[in-house]
C-alpha cells in the first residue's frame, strides 16, 4: 500500500531565506506526483505536477524535483515570503490514475 | 468562472441523521471525487466519478453514497452521521483521471457530528 510521509510536519524561517521540503513515498510505480498549497479554511491549489518520466517542474520561485527511483522528491521555495505561509501537501497519483494519496503536509510559517 | 463549489460551509449533526454534502463545478470536467481530511491528516479519496452516470468507491467508501446524474454536480450523501464522520469534506474535479491533468478543489464543507 503506498504510503506517502511529509517531513518536517512544520517548519518556522525569517522572510528572505530559501528551503527545502521532503515528501518521501513508499512505491515507486506512479503515475505523477503533485505538490499542492493549503491556506487555513480553504481549499487546496495546485503549485506543481511532475509526470514520472520527468526530473524537475518549475514554477516562479519554486521548484519541484522527483527521484522515483529513491522515492523522493522536493519543494524548493526560492526567496520565502510571509505570503508563503500555509500547509504544503505532497500527492501522488497511482498507477491505474484513480487515487491520489496524500501526505499530511507541512506547515510553512515565514515571519517578516 | 466560480470552479468548484461546495454548500453548506459548515454543518452540525447529530447521530443518526442524515444529508447531503453538494458539489458543482463549472468547468466541464469529466472527472469529479470527494476527499475527507481528518485534524493532522492528509486527503483521503471517498468516492470518484468519470462521468454521468458512473461512479467507485476510493479508499474511505463506508458510510457514504454518491450519485452523478449530471456532468457538473456530484452529491455526497450521509445516511446515517456517526462521530468518526466530523471531519472536512473536499470535492474536486480534473478534465481527465486525476494523473495526467490537475484537479481543482472547492473551499470545503466542515461537518461536525455530535
Amino acid at each position: 500500500k503506498q504510503e506517502v510521509t511529509q517531513i518536517p510536519a512544520a517548519l518556522s524561517v525569517p522572510e528572505g531565506e530559501n528551503l527545502v521540503l521532503n515528501c518521501s513515498f513508499t512505491d515507486s510505480a506512479i503515475y505523477n506526483l503533485q505538490w499542492f498549497r493549503q491556506d487555513p479554511g480553504k481549499g487546496l491549489t495546485s503549485l506543481l505536477l511532475i509526470q514520472s518520466s520527468q526530473r524537475e517542474q518549475t514554477s516562479g520561485r519554486l521548484n519541484a524535483s522527483l527521484d522515483k527511483s529513491s522515492g523522493r522528491s522536493t519543494l524548493y521555495i526560492a526567496a520565502s515570503q510571509p505570503g508563503d505561509s500555509a500547509t504544503y501537501l505532497c500527492a501522488v497519483a497511482n498507477q491505474a490514475g484513480t487515487a491520489l494519496i496524500f501526505g499530511k503536509g507541512t506547515t510553512l510559517s515565514v515571519s517578516s | 468562472n466560480a470552479g468548484v463549489t461546495q454548500t453548506p460551509k459548515f454543518r452540525i449533526l447529530k447521530i443518526g441523521q442524515s444529508m447531503t454534502l453538494q458539489c458543482t463545478q463549472d468547468m466541464n470536467h469529466n472527472y469529479m471525487y470527494w476527499y475527507r481530511q481528518d485534524p493532522g491528516m492528509g486527503l483521503k479519496l471517498i468516492y470518484y466519478s468519470v462521468g454521468a452516470g458512473i461512479t467507485d468507491k476510493g479508499e474511505v467508501p463506508n458510510g457514504y453514497n454518491v450519485s452523478r446524474s449530471t456532468t457538473e454536480d456530484f452529491p455526497l450523501r450521509l445516511e446515517l452521521a456517526a462521530p468518526s464522520q466530523t471531519s472536512v469534506y473536499f470535492c474536486a474535479s480534473s478534465y481527465t483521471l486525476g494523473t495526467i491533468s490537475t484537479q481543482y478543489f472547492g473551499p470545503g464543507t466542515r461537518l461536525l457530528v455530535l
